[in-house]
């Protein structure tokens, strides 16, 4: 089975700061790959997906990650966050790499953005 | 919340006793999915459904117990066993219909905040 890290547990910034979350998916192969967002106090909605392809995706409001193979990476980022962007953001993938298994999440990274 | 309905938004339950979260879809997904949530911890899986009539344990299943008599219905019981309940549940199905459930991502319903009282 796979793992998702997520090393970052809280990140404070200042609006118009750059963001970049880390999250680390254990299988370098071909794979789907999540990044979702829970705004206080809502369920959780998909900011963006990783299929195939471009390893660069973009997301909704601004977002976008980018899928390096070779360091299990698929890092979230936003130029500029807005206090509206203050949320929990979970890294997901499959339990067994490619497209196969449940989704398994990280623990989550919290945001608060600084007006 | 995209046809994935959970209820209630709040549950309390008195020590020893069973409580009962409802997850209902209209999408017509055969498979669904209950996952815990507390702070720092992520989402874990508690029980999973590929098909109506039949069920998997995740990895947190004890003292929880689920049933999927009818395709769009998939309720969670709290037994009295879950020595620590009070947490976040969410539902989820597939986003798309496909034989590899992870393809599409998931869609969650709006969850149910236990806390034991």
């Amino acid at each position: 089975a796979q793992s998702v890290s997520q090393h970052n547990h809280h990140v404070i910034l200042s609006e118009a700061a750059s963001l970049e979350l880390g999250c680390n998916y254990s299988y370098g192969g071909t794979v789907n790959l999540f990044w979702y967002v829970q705004y206080p106090g809502q369920h959780l909605q998909l900011l963006l997906k990783y299929f195939s392809g471009d390893p660069l995706v973009k997301g909704i409001k601004g977002f976008e990650a980018e899928f390096i193979k070779s360091k299990f990476s698929f890092n979230l980022r936003k130029p500029s966050v807005q206090w509206s962007d203050t949320a929990e953001y979970f890294c997901a993938g499959p339990l067994y790499g490619g497209s196969q298994g449940n989704l398994i999440f990280g623990k989550g990274t919290k945001l608060s953005v600084k007006p | 919340d995209g046809g994935i309905t959970q209820s209630p938004k709040y549950l309390f339950r008195k020590e020893g006793q069973n409580v009962t979260l409802s997850c209902e879809q209209n999408l017509n997904h055969d498979a669904m999915y209950w996952y815990r949530q507390d702070p720092g911890q992520g989402l874990r899986l508690i029980y999973y459904s590929q098909i109506v009539n039949d069920f998997q344990k995740g990895d947190i299943a004890e003292g929880y117990s689920v049933s999927r008599e009818k395709k769009e219905s998939f309720p969670l019981t709290v037994t009295s066993a879950q020595k620590n309940p009070t947490a976040f549940y969410l539902c989820a199905t597939p986003s798309g219909q496909g034989a590899s459930t992870s393809n599409y991502g998931y869609t969650f319903g709006s969850g149910t905040r236990l806390t034991v009282v």
